[in-house]
């Protein structure tokens, strides 16, 4: 059963454009979501967070929204740049401290 | 600062060898650890995770055990590897006792069962 899932596998913009990326879940007792970006050969690193009790939360270029209602959390990179082309996980947090994470987004941004 | 240590980045091993893996963190105590593993296009999958010396909760059944001598050691070892422990193995941690705070990864071991 996979909890926490991001459906496109893949995701290409142009340099300077905006980038979002998308993750669904399933249960509604997340209390923390997590973003992390991954280089090959790398570990994730984190990214941003957001708590389940706000709606948006923004670091620099990088934006998450959450919309508990829809069970559906988003990353916005605003403007893009080539740099930023890695696998971006997200992740739901149980009171646990435990991390369920989805299967990854491949992001490409070309020059 | 806190950092952590994972060794060795990449390792080949034939099926039915011993495995140890090793992570270690510096500039924290008491943290809580984890390991996961991350097969070919899917997700980070935990596998161990360890709230203090001596106690590991396993999240699925599998091939592998996983230990915590000390407070910040934790090592993955299996005693027969089998094909399908090929994969990214990554260590983790996180503060002790808090919510919501992010984990921190190693830079990960390759795995590859031949």
């Amino acid at each position: 059963d996979q909890q926490v899932k991001q459906n496109s596998p893949s995701l290409s913009v142009q340099e300077g454009r905006i980038s979002i990326l998308n993750c669904d879940y399933t249960n509604s007792m997340f209390d923390y979501f997590l973003w992390y970006k991954k280089y090959p050969a790398e570990g994730p690193t984190f990214l941003i967070s957001i708590s389940s009790i706000k709606d948006k939360n923004e670091d620099g270029r990088f934006t998450v929204f959450l919309n508990k209602s829809a069970k559906h959390l988003s990353l916005h990179i605003v403007p893009s740049q080539p740099g930023d082309s890695a696998v971006y996980f997200c992740a739901a947090s149980l009171a646990t401290g435990k991390l369920i994470f989805g299967q990854g987004t491949t992001l490409q941004v070309k020059p | 600062s806190q950092t952590i240590h994972q060794w060795p980045a990449t390792l080949v091993q034939p099926v039915g060898s011993p495995l140890s893996l090793e992570c270690t963190v510096e500039g924290t105590s008491n943290p809580n650890l984890y390991w996961y593993r991350q097969a070919a296009g899917r997700g980070l999958q935990l596998l161990f995770y360890s709230v203090g010396i001596g106690q590991i909760s396993s999240e699925v059944p599998q091939n592998l055990s996983a230990s915590r001598p000390q407070d910040r050691q934790f090592i993955l070892s299996s005693k027969k590897l089998l094909l399908s422990d090929s994969g990214f193995y990554l260590c983790a941690w996180s503060p002790h006792g808090t919510v919501g705070q992010p984990q921190h990864f190693g830079d990960g071991t390759r795995l590859s069962i031949l």
